[in-house]
């Protein structure tokens, strides 16, 4: 079964400091992971789309890394701010026609 | 500016009484899907178009269906909601062609089931 896991369920940072989200993949054979983030009774925003043949994608302080080999997934917020405090997803698609399973998401609280 | 919109973004209806929500996009993206999503927890997928072609996962209650009229609509309806079926209902498409292939939301629908 192809499930997806992000620990931790919750985190909680002062602002300024750099972070790491987690996300873990069971099978390693993907077509594309993507990072999405919900605000609070909102939609899905997507963050970062990463291709299996890349390693990582990059936009503004977020910064999105893919090994396949370890089934795992980070996303990287530098310089956190308040502002960035939300519900971060990731979802594995395994082929361009399937559907994307999603993790049950990290709470991020930045704090001032 | 919005490129995949649904309306109306909150729903009131009464148990058992058939409900209908919206979704269009601007973007003429082939896939369209309907994902139902309940507090802290993971979206879940209902079912997906990909063009005319309707894909229904194993799982979806036989009470929830779907209608794509065109390439930029597509249609959620729930027969006789059950208090179980209060959500936030999610829509999203994707080109489902091409490298770049994320997937784009809509802000959602809050649906509430008296």
């Amino acid at each position: 079964k192809q499930e997806v896991t992000q620990i931790p369920a919750a985190l909680s940072v002062p602002e300024g400091e750099n972070l790491v989200l987690n996300c873990s993949f069971t099978d390693s054979a993907i077509y594309n992971l993507q990072w999405f983030r919900q605000d609070p009774g909102k939609g899905l925003t997507s963050l970062l789309l990463i291709q299996s043949s890349q390693r990582e994608q990059t936009s503004g302080r977020l910064n999105a890394s893919l090994d396949k080999s370890s089934g795992r997934s980070t996303l990287y917020i530098a310089a956190s701010q308040p502002g960035d405090s939300a519900t971060y997803l990731c979802a594995v698609r395994y082929t361009n026609a399937g559907k994307s399973t999603f993790g049950d998401g990290t709470t991020l609280t930045v704090k001032p | 500016d919005a490129m995949v919109i649904q309306n109306p973004r909150y729903q009131v209806t009464q148990f058992g009484k058939p409900v209908t929500l919206s979704c269009s996009q601007t973007l003429n993206h082939n896939v369209m899907y309907w994902y139902q999503q309940k507090s802290s927890q993971a979206p879940k997928l209902l079912f997906h178009y990909y063009d005319k072609d309707f894909n229904n996962e194993a799982d979806t209650p036989d009470n929830f269906q779907s209608r794509r009229p065109n390439t930029s609509f597509c249609f959620l309806d729930i027969r006789s909601p059950g208090l179980g079926d209060a959500a936030m209902y999610l829509c999203a498409t994707r080109s489902g062609s091409g490298l770049h292939n994320e997937q784009f939301f809509g802000p959602g629908t809050r649906l509430t089931v008296l």
